[in-house]
């Protein structure tokens, strides 16, 4: 029961801009926007999240339409060790607590 | 500072089999959920607990049970294990609330 719709993979030069696409169009007025990503069977890594503003941090960007419809992270320039499984998620609200239902990712190749 | 800690890394099982599974959270990170994720997948939901309650149960069989002791620290219990059950268990602590969640590297779990 993911929320989420990802491009199942892309790629992107070394050195350039990755912008992942995430469609979330049933997202609720409360629920997050969280990016994760996972890097050959370890745990996922947390990168950003944001609510309905755009939100940067060391790692990545966020960038939330303006109807919290969709989401981009941006990776301002990929290197090779960024190649990994993104993973666009809706966090589900469970009374005082949230919990995160992934999809399947977008599969990210970063080519030298 | 020592990050969500699991134990065992590799474990090898029986089918009809039980096996426990050990989180130790963040420190000061009363939240802490569980994962399961079959190779080419994402992340599973298995359960949430927060200040030692479960707060929410995905959609498993009875065969998993967890449970969260007084310093947050966790288990999960596998019982009659199946093939199927074979994936890399993944326990993710956070604060609470909507703050993002820091995973673990995993269990991986083989049952022959």
């Amino acid at each position: 029961d993911a929320k989420t719709t990802q491009p199942p993979s892309m790629d992107c030069a070394e050195g350039r801009a990755a912008n992942l696409p995430c469609n979330h169009s049933t997202i609720s007025g409360n629920e997050y926007v969280y990016w994760y990503r996972q890097i050959h069977s370890q745990g996922p890594q947390y990168i950003i999240h944001g609510l309905k503003n755009n939100e940067t941090n060391e790692m990545a960007s966020l960038i939330i339409t303006e109807d919290r419809k969709s989401s981009t992270l941006i990776l301002p320039h990929a290197t090779l060790r960024d190649t990994a499984v993104y993973y666009c998620i809706v966090s589900l609200r469970i009374g005082s607590s949230y919990k995160l239902i992934f999809g399947s990712g977008t599969r990210l190749l970063v080519r030298p | 500072d020592a990050g969500v800690t699991q134990s065992p890394t590799h474990l090898i099982k029986t089918r009809g089999q039980h096996v426990t599974l050990r989180c130790s959270p963040i420190s000061g990170h009363k939240s802490v959920s569980w994962y399961q994720q079959v190779l080419g997948q994402g992340p599973q939901f298995i359960f949430q607990y927060y200040e030692k309650e479960e707060r929410g149960r995905g959609n498993f069989p009875d065969r998993f049970s967890a449970r969260q002791f007084p310093n947050y620290s966790s288990e999960l219990n596998v019982n009659a294990l199946l093939l199927g059950d074979s994936a890399l268990y993944l326990c993710a602590s956070s604060y609470g609330g909507s703050g993002g969640y820091t995973f673990g590297s995993g269990t991986r779990l083989t049952v022959v």
